[in-house]
């Protein structure tokens, strides 16, 4: 039972393009999101969170969108840059738990 | 320490071998968590450690896996009897408080042969 999913295991985007990463979940009781980045060998990254009594946050090239009524968020990179080029994580949780829960990652590629 | 630092980095061991994995969280930071990342998955919650107690540890997979965090610091996971089924990272990340910024470490590689 996948809570949180990443349906898109891959993204390729041109550098200086946006970069646009989707995550949809299905326990209506997580009211709190985080992206993740991750570089090979290394262990997450806290890129960007949201509550769910926003619909955006925003942090300089890094955007999250919230969607509650369709149970989607998205991560928007612009411009994309190479260094960007990692695995990123959709991650919830639900009120006062402390567990979060991931999706299984997509692999973003910015080639020049 | 500046970060979460895990040891070891990989762990080779045979099947049925007893295992523990070291986690040592940032300095003042009072919540723990391990989670365990299988190949092409996402992390998967094991236990939570507010101070020295398991607040969860719901998501122990059976009876084999074990933590502990004696001073409310450093953690050990540990794994008896260890399968082939528990080759996986493991990572261990910690936070200020409740709050759900977490701090990865760099996981430890455990293969079961």
């Amino acid at each position: 039972d996948q809570q949180v999913k990443q349906n898109s295991p891959s993204l390729s985007v041109q550098e200086g393009r946006i970069s646009i990463l989707n995550c949809d979940y299905t326990n209506s009781m997580f009211d709190y999101f985080l992206w993740y980045k991750k570089y090979p060998a290394e262990g997450p990254t806290f890129l960007i969170s949201i509550s769910s009594i926003k619909d955006k946050n925003e942090d300089g090239r890094f955007t999250v969108f919230l969607n509650k009524s369709a149970k989607h968020l998205s991560l928007h990179i612009v411009p994309s840059q190479p260094g960007d080029s990692a695995v990123y994580f959709c991650a919830a949780s639900e009120g006062n738990t402390d567990k979060l829960i991931f999706g299984t990652g997509t692999r973003l590629q910015v080639f020049p | 320490g500046a970060g979460v630092s895990q040891t070891p980095s990989n762990k080779v061991t045979e099947k049925g071998k007893y295992v523990e994995l070291r986690c040592d969280p940032i300095s003042g930071h009072t919540a723990l968590y391990w989670y365990r990342q299988s190949l092409g998955q996402g992390p998967e919650f094991l236990i939570y450690f507010q101070g020295t107690g398991a607040a969860d540890d719901s998501g122990l997979p059976n009876d084999r896996f074990f933590a502990v965090r004696p001073e409310g610091s450093v953690s050990t996971l540990k794994i008896q009897r260890t399968e082939r089924g528990d080759s996986a990272v493991y990572l261990c990340a910690s936070s200020r408080q409740r709050d759900t910024e977490a701090f990865f470490g760099q996981g430890t590689r455990l293969t079961v042969v």
